[in-house]
This record gives C-alpha cells, structure tokens and sequence, in this order.
C-alpha cells in the first residue's frame, strides 16, 4: 500500500550544527512532496516541497533533496537553532489532494 | 489575516457519544481537509471538501462523516465514539485545485473515556 516512512524516530543535535532529517517514500509515481515542522500544541506547517522533476531545492537555511531512483527524500537544516526543535514530517501528494504522511521525526537541538 | 481556527480546543467524550469538531478555512480557500493524528503516530488523511462536496475519504468507518457549508467551513462528525478515536483531529484548508501546500489549524485534542 501506499507509505512514506522515516528512517530516525529521533535525531539529537548541537546548537549550529547542520541537521539531516531522512524519509522513504514507497509510491515511485508520487510527484509532489512536502517537509511539514510540527511543534509541540501547534498543527504542521509548511516548510518546503520539491516536485519530482528537481532534486534539489533551497530555502532560508533549509534543502530538501529528492533522490528518485531509491525513492528517498532529506530535509537539511544548517546552523540548526533551538527554535527548530521540534517533530519534522515528510509527505507525499497521493491521489485526489491526499496527503500521505510519514511517522515523523523529533528534532532535538542541545546548546 | 485569520489562519484556519478549530474548535473547540479540547473535548472530552465518553465511549459510545457522538463528537462534534469544527473548521473555519482560511479566507478565499474553499477546499478544507481532516487529518486524524493518533498519539505518536504521523497524520492520517479523513476527508476532503471542495465547494460543499467529499471529494475523497481515507480508509475510515462509516461514523466518521462530515460536511462543508456554502461559506467553506466544515464540520467533522464521530459518531459512537471508541476509546481509540481518543487524537488530534487536524483541519487543513486550500485554495481549490490546491496544486501547493495547505495551511494546517492548530487541532481539536479528542480524549474519548
């Protein structure tokens, strides 16, 4: 069936360090996914997305890169800061504006 | 402008009632989505409402329904509540044809006893 899945439940970082969050994706035509920050008493909000026709794509301090052929997706967060503690999602465009979303994993940033 | 509001907050229901959760979209989205968030658990996809019709449901009982009204907000209903329905409902809204992200609400918090 359909799946996105993470490969580290939790990922433990020092302050200024770079942060690379993994995700597996199971359905090879899924064109379109998203990096969702969901901190603790809020909903996920938007961080990034990627269609399938790139394999890279920059924002403010975050990269997401999508690697088709193992069907793998990383969200790279550099300098990582307090502020970006929290559970990070990947998810898939299913069919019909379904959203399919991983596990996720929790992001902890240590001074 | 006003992000997507949930209410109520937080609800306590006891096994076999019926619950009643609701959403106000952002202004000028008229698609609203449901996600169910069990604890520890990723978002599992509920509904889709676009211009008042369900135009996708996720692999959940019948008792979970809902509907869109002619200004877009949408009301979640779980009808004989399970003590396993006890999550975090999430509601999501776009614009229609939603081709990018949509913008999550901050949850209702269901505890079923």
């Amino acid at each position: 069936g359909e799946s996105v899945g993470l490969h580290l439940p939790t990922l433990s970082v020092q302050e200024g360090d770079n942060s690379i969050i993994n995700c597996a994706y199971s359905n090879s035509a899924s064109d379109y996914f998203i990096w969702y920050k969901q901190e603790s008493g809020k909903g996920p909000q938007f961080i990034i997305d990627i269609r399938s026709n790139m394999d890279k794509r920059q924002g403010q301090r975050v990269t997401v890169l999508l690697n088709k052929t193992v069907k793998h997706l990383s969200l790279q967060i550099a300098a990582t800061q307090p502020g970006d503690s929290a559970v990070y999602f990947c998810a898939e465009k299913g069919g019909y504006n379904k959203l399919i979303f991983g596990a996720g994993t929790r992001l902890a940033v240590h001074p | 402008e006003a992000g997507v509001t949930q209410s109520p907050t937080h609800l306590i229901k006891t096994r076999g009632q019926q619950a009643t959760l609701r959403c106000s979209p952002i202004s000028g989205h008229t698609s609203v989505y449901w996600y169910q968030q069990a604890l520890g658990l990723g978002l599992q996809f509920l509904l889709w409402y676009d211009e008042g019709e369900e135009r996708n449901r996720g692999n959940f009982p019948p008792r979970f329904s809902g509907r869109q009204f002619p200004n877009y907000s949408s009301e979640l209903n779980v009808n004989a509540l399970e003590l396993e329905d006890s999550a975090l409902y999430l509601c999501a809204s776009s614009l229609s044809g939603w081709t990018g992200d949509c913008t999550f609400g901050s949850g209702t918090r269901l505890t079923v006893v």
